[in-house]
């Protein structure tokens, strides 16, 4: 597609409601990260993949929350038993390269946002 | 640890006045510095970086690492650069993770 595609745009979640975020990225873009931006925060990076693997997952906040992408191209973002606390909106990135070199391949989609009521 | 800090939430200017958003970092290495943007209901993209010492729509930024600063300035602000503005730190140790700052959104008045 011409750009990374999220869905849904919004979700709304039941506290202890299991929700799954979907990414897809650009074609044929190798890198794809999530990142979880709180209200009035800036993003805060959740985890990185290169094709198929996940090579950091530093950033996932808690044992709930699980990152996949089996076929090196749609990820999704699963967040089990939403607290409150992981109300936010959630950016998915890819990028044509691997390295340091380029940045300019780092291209964001529009989010989704998560409200856990 | 790295950290960003951008101390202003909101900064107000004129049309044609100067403007500059404040930048600040704590990285013990060698950090490469950007600046994102994000306009009213777009996506957030990349403005600028450090290495490449340009300038984009008429903003620069210049890395002092005396100071651990990464200032974006503009010398005349348009009502188009009103917007968000995110600061972000890469580690020389680890370039798939961005560090970002909590933002700054630009307001320029007509």
């Amino acid at each position: 597609g011409a750009g990374v595609s999220q869905s849904p745009r919004y979700k709304v979640a039941k506290r202890g409601q299991d929700v799954a975020l979907r990414c897809d990225p650009i074609s044929g873009h190798v890198s794809l990260f999530w990142y979880q931006q709180a209200l009035g925060q800036g993003p805060e990076f959740l985890t990185y993949f290169q094709n198929e693997a996940q090579l950091d997952k530093s950033g996932l906040p808690s044992d709930r929350f699980f990152a996949e992408r089996p076929e090196g191209s749609v990820s999704t973002l699963k967040i089990q038993r939403t607290q409150q606390e992981d109300s936010a909106v959630y950016l998915c990135a890819s990028s044509s390269r691997t390295g340091q070199a380029d940045n300019y391949g780092y291209t964001f989609g529009s989010g989704t946002r998560l409200t856990v009521v | 640890a790295q950290r960003v800090t951008q101390p202003e939430k909101l900064l107000s200017v004129f049309k044609g006045a100067p403007v500059e958003l404040k930048c600040n970092y704590s990285y013990s290495g060698s950090p490469e510095l950007f600046w994102y943007v994000q306009y009213s209901r777009q996506r957030l993209q990349l403005l600028l970086r450090h290495i490449s010492r340009e300038s984009i729509k008429g903003f620069t930024a210049d890395l002092n690492k005396g100071e651990t600063s990464f200032h974006l300035k503009k010398p005349f602000a348009q009502e188009e650069d009103s917007a968000m503005y995110y600061c972000a730190l890469r580690a020389q140790y680890n370039f798939n993770k961005f560090y970002f700052g909590s933002g700054t959104k630009l307001n320029v008045k007509p």
